[in-house]
């Protein structure tokens, strides 16, 4: 059984498209989150749920947003795709508390043309 | 958020002990250590944390400084699998769910 899924692995889509990402974790956690991991390899929190209640929202466009129907689902919705949002993006879960590891999924490699 | 600061790079010898060293001088006293790696076309994995206290699992040992201003990654036996970029991360934060904050990571090469 894989932990943190997403759904698809890989998205190749044409600018001005609007496009989700889906997630589920099966670990029990509360929190999940949204990553995203550019050209350049760095990777940067997007955002954050807690038992489906937005608690970090980065500096990311209105074009981006997150839903989470349950604390087993975060799904990230785009609107309006550009070529500046090609990327992997991850999603990840953990358990509250500082002492708790996060366990990422295998990624969604997005390519806008 | 406190920062950590890693080497770029490293190279290692397979089956040879590896020691990726961390700083991170502006510690809270309430932050752990986490360190997570991600291999080529993979997602981070985590590979250990601690606070204090040196720390030991199947895939490496984390020796902490006394002080905590700086730790160590201890890889036993480095294999061709290992070559990575590992993240060394506090994870602090005012609230439970502090967030991981990914610096650029040392890349591990691991040579035959």
């Amino acid at each position: 059984d894989t932990a943190v899924s997403q759904t698809p692995k890989y998205l190749v889509t044409q600018m001005g498209n609007d496009k989700s990402i889906k997630c589920e974790q099966n670990l029990g956690h509360d929190t999940m989150y949204w990553y995203k991991q550019d050209s350049k390899k760095f990777l940067k929190i997007m955002f954050s749920y807690n038992n489906k209640e937005l608690i970090i929202n980065e500096t990311v466009p209105n074009r981006f947003s997150p839903k989470s129907p349950d604390k087993a689902h975060l799904n990230l919705h785009i609107n309006s795709l550009e070529l500046g949002d090609s990327a992997v993006y991850f999603c990840a879960s953990s358990q509250d508390g500082r002492h708790y590891g996060y366990t990422f999924g295998s990624g969604t490699r997005l390519t806008v043309v | 958020d406190a920062k950590t600061t890693q080497p770029n790079s490293m190279e290692s010898n397979e089956e040879e002990p590896v020691h990726l060293p961390c700083n991170h001088s502006t510690i809270s006293g309430t932050d752990y250590i986490h360190w997570y790696r991600q291999l080529p076309s993979q997602g981070p994995e985590y590979v250990i944390h601690g606070l204090t206290s040196n720390v030991n699992n199947r895939m490496a040992s984390l020796a902490i400084a006394e002080d905590r201003k700086s730790s160590t990654l201890i890889l036993h036996r480095a294999t061709l699998r290992d070559a990575a970029v590992y993240y060394c991360i506090l994870r602090g934060g005012s609230s439970n769910t502090g967030k991981l904050i990914f610096g650029q990571g040392t890349t591990l090469q691991v040579k035959p």
